[in-house]
């Protein structure tokens, strides 16, 4: 079974340090990789996605992930936080045709003033 | 604009009592999901849905039931609610594989319910 591993569960920052948030996934067959955010109180949004071709994808906001097949990685970064990025933050693994998207614990990340 | 929708934000229920939670999507999405969410436990799939009249268990399917006899609406039943499913409740589609691989999900905002 899929499983993934986000190796911090929380993070606190100070406003405008850069970040990284991990994320592991167990099997390095065709899968497409997701990360959500959750802000307080609120549903999951979609914040970027792997689907094939270039391993580094972007979001609107600044986030960046990198594929790294080899390391079965997909770890979220920015390179200076805003007080409105704190959040939680969800890795996400699909395999293929299988309808299960399978979630990591998530990452609570703390930007401090 | 994509849109989920969950009938309530909170409820609260007492152990024992029949539970319905609703969920309406209107991007005519053949799949449906519903998630509980717990602190540290991340996203656990309870049962999900891709066609109407269709379901397939997921990881924690024990005390729940879901139907959808609509495109658009599924919903999750707790028989007897108990204490332990107090929980965030989230529900979840996706447009089918057929025209695009690896779409996403698309969230709702969630169902707090309290079991008492």
């Amino acid at each position: 079974a899929q499983s993934v591993t986000q190796l911090d569960s929380q993070v606190p920052v100070f406003e405008e340090a850069p970040v990284e948030l991990r994320c592991n996934y167990s099997s390095s067959v065709s899968v497409y990789l997701f990360w959500y955010v959750q802000y307080p109180n609120q549903g999951l949004q979609l914040l970027l996605k792997y689907l094939s071709g270039s391993t580094l994808v972007e979001s609107i906001n600044g986030f960046e992930a990198e594929f790294n097949k080899s390391q079965t990685s997909f770890h979220l970064r920015k390179p200076s936080v805003h007080i409105s990025d704190t959040a939680e933050y969800f890795c996400a693994v699909r395999r293929g045709s299988n309808y299960k998207l399978t979630f990591g614990k998530g990452t609570l990340l703390t930007v401090n003033p | 604009d994509v849109k989920v929708t969950q009938s309530s934000r909170y409820l609260v229920k007492r152990t024992g009592e029949k539970v319905f939670l609703e969920c309406v999507q209107d991007m005519d999405h053949e799949n449906m999901f519903w998630y509980r969410q717990d602190p540290g436990l991340g996203l656990r799939l309870i049962y999900f849905s891709y066609d109407v009249k269709m379901k397939e268990k997921g990881d924690i399917p024990e005390g729940y039931s879901v139907s959808r006899e609509k495109k658009e609406r599924f919903s999750l039943i707790l028989e007897s609610a108990s204490t332990n499913q107090t929980s965030m409740y989230l529900c979840a589609s996706r447009a089918s594989d057929r025209v695009k691989r690896g779409r996403e999900q698309y969230f709702g905002p969630g169902t707090r319910l309290t079991v008492t």
